[in-house]
């Protein structure tokens, strides 16, 4: 089983400030089959993005994705206020399917 | 608009039984695979099962094999998860989500989910 390890666990941060959350699989990710989601308090996950890089229909361009292997990161260039909330990575190239442990990025 | 509701959720004992519904509208429900996926309170995110499109491949998380069996009925547009023999551990909020499939069934993203239906197993 791949455990996908996500840091910080928490991100404190303000309005406007840009926001990087890594996630890193305890082994290399197939064809970076790695997937990003977004949970607010009491709403299902929403996609933001897959393969790594690509964003989700629908999803502002200040969500990038980069990555490969071992090593994944979500950035979010400039935080608008709907942005706080949980964010989960998510691995597709191994069974079974796993899930990090989230990054939640709070209003400082 | 694609939409998935879950419903079926509910407190029951320890060794009892639930089946949860996923009602699923908006897309062509037949050519896609369906995963459930669940969230203990407080925690993250965990895969519980998938099928596939015509239900000829299901896959269960290690922790529900034996105990969880997942179906669907494409006719109804609905997919489904009985669960049998529950555990306090079993407390979560599942989850239906349509899946993407790159590569078979180890290779799924997910990119629409319910809102989700709330298991409590408790004496």
């Amino acid at each position: 089983e791949i455990v996908l390890t996500q840091s910080p666990g928490t991100l404190s941060l303000s309005p406007g400030e840009r926001a990087t959350l890594s996630c890193r699989p305890s082994q290399s990710v197939s064809s970076t089959y790695l997937a990003w989601y977004q949970q607010k308090p009491g709403q299902a996950p929403r996609l933001l993005i897959y393969g790594a890089s690509s964003r989700a229909t629908g999803i502002p361009d200040r969500f990038s994705g980069s990555g490969s292997g071992t090593d994944f990161t979500l950035t979010i260039s400039r935080l608008e206020p709907e942005d706080f909330a949980v964010y989960y990575c998510q691995q597709y190239g191994s069974s079974p399917l796993t899930f990090g442990g989230g990054t939640k990025v709070e209003i400082k | 608009e694609v939409q998935l509701v879950e419903s079926g959720g509910g407190l029951v004992q320890p060794g009892g039984s639930l089946r949860l519904s996923c009602a699923a509208s908006g897309f062509t429900f037949s050519t896609y695979w369906i995963t459930w996926a669940r969230q203990a309170p407080g925690k993250g995110l965990e895969w519980v099962a998938n099928i596939k499109q015509d239900g000829s491949e299901k896959n269960y998380v290690d922790s529900v094999k034996g105990r969880f069996t997942i179906s669907r009925d494409n006719a109804k547009n609905s997919l489904y998860l009985q669960m049998n023999s529950l555990r306090a551990e079993d407390t979560a909020v599942y989850y239906c989500a349509r899946s993407v499939e790159v590569c078979g069934h180890r290779c799924l993203y997910f990119d629409y989910w319910g809102q989700g239906t709330l298991v409590t197993v408790s004496s």
